[in-house]
């Protein structure tokens, strides 16, 4: 079956670049999205075929997809991005995978 | 505007079957796109557990397929989830959302339902 792995959490400073990587074998042939969540809500998508931004989300979100690994950055990070964020692919044989997601921490 | 919710009840038995519904509103759901079913068990990650197109095309996770049957009511303008044979490990708070499917996700959601397999 495939995977996808994430770091389990990322800190950042405010006003700082936040990265979050997601890999998976070969990912980079598959389309990526990205969801966050914040405590006691449902998941919103923020990126989806790898680097685009569904209406309503910031331009600090930006999302790119090459070789094995998938990454979500956010720019200038405020304090309202801390949240947990996973990182999801489709995969022939497993339809829809997610990753184990990250905890983002702004400090 | 689209607004997805589920309903059903929120304590399931061991062994038992877990059955949830899922009304849309603001959206046809006869339309282009598929309906999923995700869950997270408490304090972990989001697990996708099956979808539906309008027309009843079903795919489902591997790994949960043969306990999964999601099916769905045009005229209701709903779909719904079974999950046979619960333990405690199906515990968790189920989501239902709309599948664009490919590479373009989940991007209507459901609030979400805490479901607890318990005796």
């Amino acid at each position: 079956s495939y995977e996808l792995t994430q770091p389990p959490s990322v800190s950042v400073s405010p006003g700082q670049t936040a990265s979050i990587s997601c890999s998976g074998d070969k990912l980079g042939d598959k389309y990526a999205c990205w969801y966050q969540q914040k405590p006691g809500q449902s998941p919103v998508l923020v990126i989806y075929q790898d680097l685009k931004r569904p209406s309503g989300i910031p331009e600090r979100f930006s999302g790119s997809n090459s070789g094995d690994t998938a990454t979500l950055t956010i720019s200038r990070t405020q304090a309202m991005d801390e949240a947990d964020y996973y990182c999801q692919a489709w995969d022939s044989s497993t339809a829809w995978v997610f990753g184990g997601g990250t905890k983002l921490t702004v400090l | 505007q689209v607004q997805l919710q589920e309903s059903g009840p929120g304590l399931a038995k061991p062994s038992e079957t877990l059955s949830l519904t899922c009304t849309v509103s603001g959206h046809s759901i006869n339309s282009d796109y598929y309906w999923g079913w995700i869950r997270q068990p408490p304090g972990k990650g989001l697990e996708w557990i099956g979808s539906i197109s309008h027309s009843g095309s079903t795919y489902y996770n591997p790994s949960l397929k043969s306990r999964v049957t999601i099916s769905v009511d045009t005229s209701k303008n709903e779909f719904s989830l079974k999950l046979s044979s619960v333990t405690a490990a199906d515990t968790a708070v189920y989501y239902c959302a709309r599948d664009r499917r490919g590479g373009d996700g989940f991007d209507m959601w459901g609030q979400g339902t805490m479901v607890t397999v318990s005796s």
